[in-house]
């Protein structure tokens, strides 16, 4: 069972530029997270989709950034007008159940892609 | 508002030595899910341990232990006699029943050969 797939896993652009960042998540996986590390930072939560759907994006900046989870294909980070400030690795999270329920199954498990990282110079 | 606190921001340890990561965290829920992840250098999220707050006894993987305390709201993890595959950043993280972690600022652990 091949585990969640980031593309590209390294991205260049300069500024202004448009920066797409794909992820597939696990067969059998209908939620996806994605989250940002900024450098020398943890991680930060951005966003949660379902299939065709966006059900908490409370961390997304309200500009130029946007998500994507079609029925058909992978999830998709879209960041338009790049800046150098958006420079950092982004990590997508794929789930079979939202949230993480209550005891310990395995099933609520949020498991982490490669990530993407993105230089804007 | 949920926060994850490590204040260690970097560990030097020689190899062999024990080493204890500290994690403290913040919480309103009596619900909530405890986390460690690995990032080694090659920059991939390594799962370690999921732990949730109905569960206070510790746990032992190997060379790795958890010691989870509610009253003082840590969850610290320790590494017993640390090798050098062990150099990573550690992250502590928290969720409580909704959709998303809340991550720690991260401890780099150096070990030295």
């Amino acid at each position: 069972n091949a585990g969640v797939m980031q593309n590209p896993r390294h991205l260049v652009r300069r500024r202004g530029q448009e920066a797409r960042l794909r992820c597939s998540p696990m067969k059998g996986h209908s939620h996806v997270y994605w989250y940002r590390q900024l450098p020398e930072e943890g991680l930060k939560f951005m966003v949660y989709l379902q299939k065709e759907n966006i059900i908490d994006e409370s961390g997304m900046p309200k500009e130029r950034f946007s998500a994507e989870f079609p029925k058909e294909g992978p999830s998709i980070l879209r960041i338009q007008q790049v800046v150098r400030g958006d420079s950092a690795a982004y990590f997508c999270a794929s789930s079979p159940r939202p949230g993480f329920g209550v005891g310990s199954e395995a099933s609520y498990e949020q498991y982490f892609g490669p990530g993407t990282r993105l230089t804007v110079t | 508002a949920q926060k994850v606190t490590q204040a260690q921001t970097e560990i030097s340890v020689v190899e062999k030595e024990d080493v204890t990561l500290d994690c403290v965290y913040e919480t309103r829920d009596t619900t909530y899910y405890l986390f460690w992840y690995k990032q080694p250098p090659s920059g991939e999220l390594v799962f370690l341990i999921r732990r949730n707050s109905f569960d206070e006894q510790n746990e032992i993987s190997g060379r790795y232990s958890w010691n989870f305390q509610k009253s003082t709201s840590s969850f610290n993890f320790t590494i017993t006699a640390s090798q050098v595959v062990d150099s990573a950043v550690y992250f502590c993280a928290l969720s409580d029943l909704g959709n998303n972690l809340f991550f720690g600022t991260g401890t780099r652990l150096t070990v030295i050969p």
